[in-house]
């Protein structure tokens, strides 16, 4: 069946550093893959998504690439702020008529000043 | 309007009471979800319905029950919950109408205890 591997967190970042948080994806054929932020006490927010292999996903400074050949979609950006301290869920809706969203198990990033 | 909705923002009921959550929406979406998530775990899949039928139920225990009004609103009417039901309750639409569209939109949440 389709899954979604996160990479354990929290990770722990100063401001203006490099984020990366890496996904990896199992699923039949073409699924689509999407970047959800949840602040504290929060619902989840859509950040970025991709429809397609080689689509990049890009929202407030987050990138994300489909990359079919590694079954990957790692969240990067290039100098974090204090604000973007959330857990994020990567995620991908399959092929199928379900609609359903498969979640990975979420990474807390936590940025300090 | 590009949002989803959720009252009340947070419920607290005893194992006895009988309450609702209520979400709407009015981007047009189709199809719309119940998830439960207990505290640094992703989201659960409750319950999905697509143009106002219930087309996913999850396994769920029947002390929840949801409902599907119009296309607009979805409903979660508790009964007899237990303490281990505490969680935040979210609600998510989508499209539901084109494959390529498969985003979920989440409102805020209602934060439910229960003593």
């Amino acid at each position: 069946g389709n899954s979604v591997t996160q990479m354990e967190g929290p990770v722990t970042l100063s401001e203006e550093a490099f984020l990366t948080i890496n996904c990896t994806y199992t699923a039949t054929g073409y699924p689509s893959l999407f970047w959800y932020v949840q602040y504290p006490g929060e619902g989840l927010q859509l950040l970025l998504k991709a429809t397609k292999a080689d689509d990049k996903g890009s929202n407030k400074g987050f990138e994300a690439t489909y990359r079919k050949e590694t079954t990957s979609f790692h969240l990067e950006k290039g100098s974090v702020q204090v604000s973007d301290s959330a857990v994020y869920f990567c995620a991908l809706s399959g092929m199928d008529s379900s609609y359903k969203l498969i979640f990975g198990s979420g990474t807390r990033l936590l940025v300090r000043p | 309007d590009t949002e989803v909705t959720q009252t009340p923002k947070h419920l607290v009921m005893g194992m006895t009471n009988k309450k609702s959550l209520k979400c709407e929406q009015h981007m047009g979406h189709r199809a719309m979800y119940w998830y439960k998530q207990k505290a640094k775990k992703p989201p659960e899949l409750m319950f999905v319905y697509s143009y106002e039928k219930l087309s996913i139920n999850e396994s769920v225990p029947s002390r929840f029950s949801p409902e599907c009004p119009n296309s607009s609103l979805l409903n979660l009417h508790l009964h007899a919950l237990q303490p281990e039901d505490s969680a935040l309750y979210l609600c998510a639409s989508s499209p539901g109408q084109a494959v390529t569209i498969r985003e979920q939109f989440f409102g805020p949440g209602t934060r439910l205890t229960v003593l």
